[in-house]
């Protein structure tokens, strides 16, 4: 398996603007996964995006995926408050049961 | 709802004693589980995968004497600490994919394990 590394480390915006978030792997993938973890809590699935997919939009959320450049990026659109949280991406190798590795993350806080 | 129950959700113990964290597949058979450890601040750290029927494995650097996974049936892998020190107090997470190549994995709500 391999991790993805994620970019910006710590992110601070106010409520309502845009957050961008970036990841970049190393080899090819089958697909790419984003998730969210809170504070003491496990992680949760935000968008899984296919290798043959470029983007693709789940609410206020929107991933992109370059697989020419091995990178994906994960916007949050008109942010909350509540979406303060650590944002991992989870690159993918082929096979159902393949394991998934992370890096060190992207801490967003959002400002009231 | 939560596909991925992990129980317990927070325990606290005397360093020496043995913990069990259980994983449970709610509505899904789950033939592989992974098994992984965050620290303050950190990352997750992929400690190993949970076989169903066979020997879990372990990554490096990571003790299959302290850290016992047993993984009985399709639908329940254990963690057991055994001996715990204050050195084992994290929180762990524990997650499973769905068997399909795209489907995302399902992760447990975390066991955060304090040893006195």
């Amino acid at each position: 398996s391999q991790q993805g590394e994620e970019d910006p480390q710590a992110l601070s915006i106010q409520e309502g603007e845009n957050a961008t978030m970036n990841c970049s792997y190393k080899t090819s993938i089958n697909n790419l996964q984003w998730y969210r973890q809170n504070s003491g809590r496990g992680l949760v699935h935000l968008i899984l995006i296919r290798s043959n997919e470029r983007e693709k939009h789940s609410g206020r959320l929107r991933v992109t995926l370059d697989t020419s450049k091995k990178s994906s990026s994960l916007l949050i659109t008109a942010s909350r408050a509540a979406d303060t949280a650590s944002y991992f991406c989870a690159p993918a190798n082929t096979g159902a049961n393949s394991k998934l590795t992370f890096g060190k993350g992207i801490t967003l806080s959002v400002r009231p | 709802g939560a596909v991925v129950s992990q129980h317990p959700s927070w325990v606290i113990c005397k360093s020496g004693t043995s913990v069990k964290i259980e994983c449970r597949s709610l509505d899904f058979q789950a033939t592989t589980m992974f098994w992984y450890r965050q620290f303050p601040k950190q990352s997750l750290m992929l400690m190993a995968t949970s076989n169903e029927g066979s020997k879990a494995t372990y990554e490096q650097g990571v003790e299959k004497d302290k850290f016992l996974i047993n993984h009985a049936s399709l639908t329940l892998s254990t963690l057991t600490v055994t001996s715990a020190h204050p050195e084992d107090s994290s929180f762990y997470i524990c997650s499973a994919p769905p068997g399909n190549s795209n489907q995302p994995q399902h992760f447990g709500d975390g066991t955060r394990l304090s040893i006195l």
